[in-house]
């Protein structure tokens, strides 16, 4: 099975930083890899998928990057609204998998 | 506008079954898959099965082959998850999520989530 890892399992910015989140598959998945957000209480909201696509309601300072096994998310500009929890899913093969995510906190 | 709505939080005595529904609605319920996943308290998200809505072909997570099985009532766009044998280690949060694309698995559209608490 594919195992996705995360790092790092938390990160502490303020708004305006630069924010990557790694995510590393122990097996190359190619591109297919999605980010998700989600913040308390609320299920995930994609944010990328096939490593680098925007979905259309997402904001431009959301990127993805990598393909193989290393995906990097990126945040150029941290908004308040984006203090959340992050995940990566892959989806190159069953059984699908999600990393153990990354929560971004206040600095 | 799609969405997918769940049914309500359960509590469950150890041992016990649980049946989660997760109604969609808009257009083309048989187009989209439909996967299941979890979150305990303050945890992370954990795969547990997907199935098509057109023919109801599944696929589980490895951590739930035998104790768990999807369906869908494509008469009334309904997906469901039943689990049997719960235990404690069970009380979580459940997701039902649709997929962005047909055939793609990734998932735009979720439920707003249904507790289930096992405990004795």
């Amino acid at each position: 099975d594919i195992q996705m890892t995360q790092s790092p399992s938390t990160l502490s910015a303020s708004v305006g930083d630069r924010v990557d989140i790694t995510c590393r598959a122990n097996q190359s998945i190619s591109r297919w890899l999605a980010w998700y957000q989600q913040k308390p209480g609320k299920p995930p909201k994609v944010l990328i998928y096939q490593a680098s696509s925007l979905d259309r309601r997402v904001p431009s300072r959301f990127s993805g990057s990598g393909s193989g096994t290393e995906f990097t998310l990126t945040i150029s500009s941290l908004q308040p609204d984006d203090f959340a929890t992050y995940y990566c899913q892959q989806y190159n093969e069953y059984p699908l998998a999600f990393g153990g995510g990354t929560k971004v906190d206040i600095k | 506008q799609d969405q997918l709505v769940q049914s309500g939080p359960e509590v469950k005595k150890p041992g016990a079954s649980v049946k989660v529904s997760c109604q969609a609605s808009g257009d083309h319920f048989t187009t989209y898959g439909i996967t299941w996943v979890r979150q305990a308290p303050g945890q992370g998200l954990e795969w547990m099965g997907w199935i098509s809505t057109y023919d109801g072909k599944t696929n589980y997570a490895r951590n739930f082959q035998g104790r768990i099985t999807l369906t869908t009532d494509k008469s009334t766009t309904t997906a469901f998850l039943e689990m049997r044998s719960l235990r404690s280690d069970d009380t979580a949060v459940y997701y039902c999520a649709r997929e962005y694309k047909s055939g793609w698995l990734v998932f735009d559209y979720w439920g707003q989530g249904t507790l289930v608490t096992v405990s004795s």
